[in-house]
C-alpha cells in the first residue's frame, strides 16, 4: 500500500530563514511525487512535481529514492509563503493521488 | 470552463438527510476525481471517473456514498442519510489523461458540508 507521511503538522520560521518541509513515502515501485499548496481561502494548487525538476516561487524538492523522501526546501522564506503544504504520491500511470496530512507553514515577519 | 467549478460552496444539512454535490470539470478533461478533506485527516481519495465510467471507487467510505458522471462532463456525488462524520470539504479535480499520464490536474474550490 502507498502512504505519504508529513511528520510536522505545524512549522513556523522567520522571514528570510531557510525552510524545509519534510515528506516521506512508502511505495514498492517508482512513484510520481508532488507538492501541492493551499493558501488561505484559495483552492489547492500544484506547486512542484518531481519529474519536472523545476523551481517554483523559489521552492525546490529532490526525490531521494534511498531515503524515500521528497522534502520541500526554500533558502529564504517569505511571508507570502505562509500556507498549507501537502505532499502527494501517484503510481506511474496512476490516477489517484495519495496525500500526506499536510504541514501548515507560518512565516513570521 | 476556465476552471473546475463546484456547487454549492457551502451546504448545511440535518443528520439523516440526503445531499448532492456537483462538479463541473474543465472542458475537455476526460478524468474526474472526488476527494474529501477532513480536519486533521488530510485529503482522502473517494472515486475516479474516466469518461462516464468509474474504474476506481475504492475510496468511497460506505454504501451511503455514490457518484455518477454524465456526458463525460458533470459529476454528482450523493451522500444518503448523512451523518455528522460526513462533515468535511469535498473536493473535485479533473485532468486530461492520455497514455496513462495526467495533464493539467486541477482542483475545484470545494463544497464545505456541515451535518448538524
Amino acid at each position: 500500500a502507498q502512504r505519504v507521511t508529513q511528520p510536522e503538522k505545524l512549522l513556523s520560521v522567520f522571514k528570510g530563514a531557510p525552510v524545509e518541509l519534510k515528506c516521506n513515502y512508502s511505495y514498492s515501485g517508482s512513484p510520481e511525487l508532488f507538492w501541492y499548496v493551499q493558501y488561505s481561502r484559495q483552492r489547492l494548487q500544484l506547486l512542484l512535481r518531481h519529474i519536472s525538476r523545476e523551481s517554483i516561487k523559489g521552492f525546490t524538492a529532490d526525490l531521494n529514492k534511498g531515503e524515500t523522501s521528497f522534502h520541500l526546501k526554500k533558502p529564504f522564506a517569505q511571508e507570502e509563503d505562509s500556507a498549507m503544504y501537502y505532499c502527494a504520491l501517484s503510481q506511474p500511470s496512476g490516477s489517484r493521488l495519495t496525500f500526506g496530512e499536510g504541514t501548515q507553514l507560518t512565516v513570521n515577519p | 470552463g476556465a476552471g473546475v467549478s463546484q456547487s454549492p460552496s457551502n451546504k448545511v444539512t440535518e443528520k439523516g438527510k440526503d445531499v448532492e454535490l456537483r462538479c463541473d470539470p474543465i472542458s475537455g478533461h476526460t478524468a474526474l476525481y472526488w476527494y474529501r478533506q477532513s480536519l486533521g485527516q488530510g485529503l482522502e481519495f473517494l472515486i475516479y471517473f474516466q469518461g462516464n465510467s468509474a474504474p476506481d471507487k475504492s475510496g468511497l467510505p460506505s454504501d451511503r456514498f455514490s457518484a455518477e458522471r454524465t456526458g463525460g462532463s458533470v459529476s454528482t456525488l450523493t451522500i444518503q442519510r448523512t451523518q455528522q462524520e460526513d462533515s468535511a470539504v469535498y473536493l473535485c479535480a479533473s485532468s486530461f489523461r492520455l497514455g496513462g499520464t495526467n495533464y493539467g490536474y486541477t482542483f475545484g474550490s470545494g463544497t464545505r458540508l456541515t451535518v448538524v
